[in-house]
């Protein structure tokens, strides 16, 4: 499965919108895109996945491009509870044993 | 509420001691992962097992073992053999209709 990279780290302050960038330039076409984050001593937790459109659920939504090589998480109001680490993966399937999780991206939501 | 329980939260060991970390879930998923995280990183996956009775090794299985006789159930064996045995280790599941969950996670801690 295609690998991914993001940002190390980013701040955001409370009450802004938090908007976390993912390049998978070698993403196949039927490979989605999922976005968990991990909360410090947690497992993770998911939070919203896509094909091609682009999607919202209750936690966020999700761009892609119109190429697919990148997306976008945007936590549209951010918490301190919204801190965490967040790990963009690229798969063709929903199993765990295709999930590749990368150091991710970790953001600090400011007072 | 249906999820992923590991127990116990926390786990100490004695050098040359094998220890058992326990993982239950209640959602009715075939699939049944066990991963290892190291502080910075990211997940690394040990073991896998599709369906009950079967089990393949992940990306660094050596010093660990599994068994899968109930489809609720998917204990993670730390053996002697593992030379660095501590690390934050999760359990998760998931199925065709549904994403992939992941317990809480197990510390584990030799003295």
């Amino acid at each position: 499965d295609a690998k991914t990279t993001q940002p190390t780290s980013m701040d955001c302050a409370e009450g802004r919108a938090a908007n976390l960038p993912c390049n998978h330039s070698t993403i196949s076409g039927n490979e989605y895109v999922y976005w968990y984050r991990q909360i410090h001593s947690q497992g993770p937790q998911y939070i919203i996945h896509g094909l091609k459109n682009n999607e919202t659920n209750e936690m966020a939504s999700l761009i892609i491009t119109e190429d697919r090589k990148s997306s976008t998480l945007i936590l549209p109001h951010a918490t301190l509870r919204d801190t965490a680490v967040y790990y963009c993966i690229v798969s063709k399937t929903n199993t765990g044993n295709q999930f590749y999780f990368g150091t991710g991206t970790s953001l600090t939501v400011i007072p | 509420d249906g999820g992923i329980t590991q127990s116990p939260k926390y786990l100490f060991r004695k050098e040359g001691q094998n220890v058992t970390l326990s993982c239950e879930q209640n959602l009715n998923h075939d699939a049944m992962y066990w991963y290892r995280q190291d502080p910075g990183q990211g997940l690394r996956l040990i073991y896998y097992s599709q369906i009950v009775n079967d089990f393949q090794k992940g990306d660094i299985a050596e010093g660990y073992s599994v068994s899968r006789e109930k489809k609720e159930s998917f204990p993670l064996t730390v053996t002697s053999a593992q030379k660095n045995p501590t690390a934050f280790y999760l359990c998760a599941s998931s199925t065709d209709w549904d994403r992939v969950h992941f317990g809480d996670g197990t510390r584990l801690s030799i003295l």
